[in-house]
């Protein structure tokens, strides 16, 4: 298995209050996700990042904030926690493009977040 | 831009009968694809891959897809289920137009469901 590992694995937290969940690395791959998934809408890609300190929005990005400090490690910040992004958050990573392919991404096991 | 359409949300089938699972996609630039399995309560696992090699890929535990890009489709079948394919299948599409910005981006699911 990709090491990656997601903390924590569970939280609960209340409406309002900043949340920051946690991604890290073993494999030393360039690229770094953070999705949503909820019933009904598959996985949604929230940002990610291509580098130390290059990140970018991804199609659900609003009320989330990224930091990546060290390439082994990908933050993913609710500023104000609602109850709107109670969910199942995903850390994925990838080594991108490799001359003509892309490649998979490896997952991290979730974090189940409930927003009160 | 780039999509995938899953044209089944939930697809049944008995023991030992065949399996179909429909995915078409969208992009402007040449893909990657992917399914991957999600069983509940866990992560997602990778189950095969097209990179533009072969148009027929074989993946893990009996499944295989046919990259068509007439029809721009990568169905994903298998020839007799097993009680142990119930699970959420999930296409993917990767592509890459240059620049940093490598993203995968998930169709909404196809719960298969195997009766005995």
């Amino acid at each position: 298995d990709a090491g990656i590992t997601q903390s924590p694995r569970h939280k609960v937290t209340e409406t309002g209050t900043p949340v920051t969940l946690r991604c890290h690395q073993t494999e030393n791959h360039r690229y770094m996700y953070w999705y949503r998934q909820d019933p009904g809408h598959g996985l949604r890609l929230i940002h990610y990042s291509y580098g130390v300190k290059d990140t970018d929005k991804g199609e659900v990005s609003d009320g989330y904030s990224v930091s990546r400090s060290k390439t082994e490690d990908f933050l993913l910040t609710l500023e104000s926690a609602t109850s709107s992004q109670t969910s199942v958050y995903f850390c994925a990573i990838s080594r991108g493009f490799r001359g003509r392919s892309g490649t998979e991404a490896f997952f991290g096991q979730g974090t189940r977040l409930t927003v009160v | 831009a780039q999509s995938v359409t899953q044209l089944d949300s939930h697809v049944s089938v008995s023991e030992g009968t065949p399996v179909l699972l429909r995915c078409n996609y969208s992009s402007s630039y040449s893909p990657s694809l992917f399914w991957y399995v999600q069983h509940p309560n866990k992560g997602l696992q990778l189950l095969l891959k097209y990179t533009s090699a072969a148009t027929l890929v074989k993946g893990i535990n009996g499944f295989e897809a046919e990259f068509k890009k007439s029809e721009t489709s990568f169905h994903l079948t298998k020839p007799s289920a097993h009680m142990s394919d119930a699970a959420e299948y999930f296409c993917v599409v990767s592509s890459h137009s240059g620049g940093s910005n490598y993203k995968l981006t998930f169709g909404k699911g196809t719960l298969l469901t195997v009766n005995p």
